[in-house]
């Protein structure tokens, strides 16, 4: 089964600039997570969506963060205007689920990541 | 939510086996507890998922009490390759999405030959 695509891998971008990343999870998956990983921390959600509907984005900074999950599947998530504090890994993932008279059982699959580097 | 507490580092060698322990004193009855691992340049990978008592895979156990306010992730005869990060979860998964699952900062897990 393919995993979770993210590009691009790398960018680098000068303060104020906008920066778009994509991400395609893996096929069947409901749900998908943008997560923001900067050096030395764990990764930090910024929004999940269920299907097209967006479940979580308490903590996206919506003055310059947005995303978007058309037709729920591929998302989109863009900065505008970049800080340099906005430097960080951005992690997509998507979740497969289940639940049954054993309990329930949801595993998140990570993309690769795209390294941000704002200058 | 539910906040999780781990051992910032640990290091032991091969061959060993190794626990980490996550407290989570205030979680709740919906709550699951899930374990990832980390390394460098990459995404979080799943370890493990339980909700109660003792589950075990092909990877690692997971061991969780009876009043669940904490657990223990145990790995079976480290090697070189289980030095990564690990992570320690708690949230409401049974509405189909990770709602609430927030990732600390982890534990430093470095074996050495």
């Amino acid at each position: 089964e393919a995993g979770v695509a993210q590009s691009p891998r790398y960018k680098i971008i000068e303060k104020r600039q906008s920066v778009a990343f994509w991400c395609n999870p893996i096929s069947g998956h409901a749900t998908l997570y943008w997560y923001q990983q900067i050096l030395g921390q764990g990764p930090k959600l910024l929004i999940q969506f269920q299907n097209n509907g967006v479940v979580d984005d308490s903590q996206l900074p919506k003055d310059r963060f947005s995303a978007e999950r058309l037709k729920g599947v591929d998302s989109t998530l863009k900065i505008q205007p970049a800080k340099l504090e906005d430097s960080a890994v951005y992690l997509c993932a998507s979740s497969s689920y289940w639940t049954s008279g054993a309990g329930s059982y949801n595993e998140q699959f990570f993309g690769p990541g795209t390294r941000l580097t704002v200058l | 939510l539910a906040k999780t507490t781990q051992p910032i580092s640990m290091d032991s060698y091969e061959g060993q086996e190794v626990n980490i322990t996550c407290s989570h004193n205030n979680i709740a009855t919906n709550d699951y507890i899930t374990w990832y691992q980390q390394f460098p340049s990459q995404g979080p990978r799943f370890i493990i998922q339980g909700y109660k008592t003792k589950v075990t895979n092909e990877v690692a156990s997971l061991f969780i009490p009876a009043d669940r306010k904490s657990s223990t992730l145990s790995l079976p005869r480290v090697s070189l390759s289980d030095t990564a990060v690990y992570y320690c979860l708690v949230g409401d998964i049974t509405g189909g999405g990770a709602d609430g699952l927030t990732f600390g900062k982890g534990t430093h897990l470095i074996i050495q030959p």
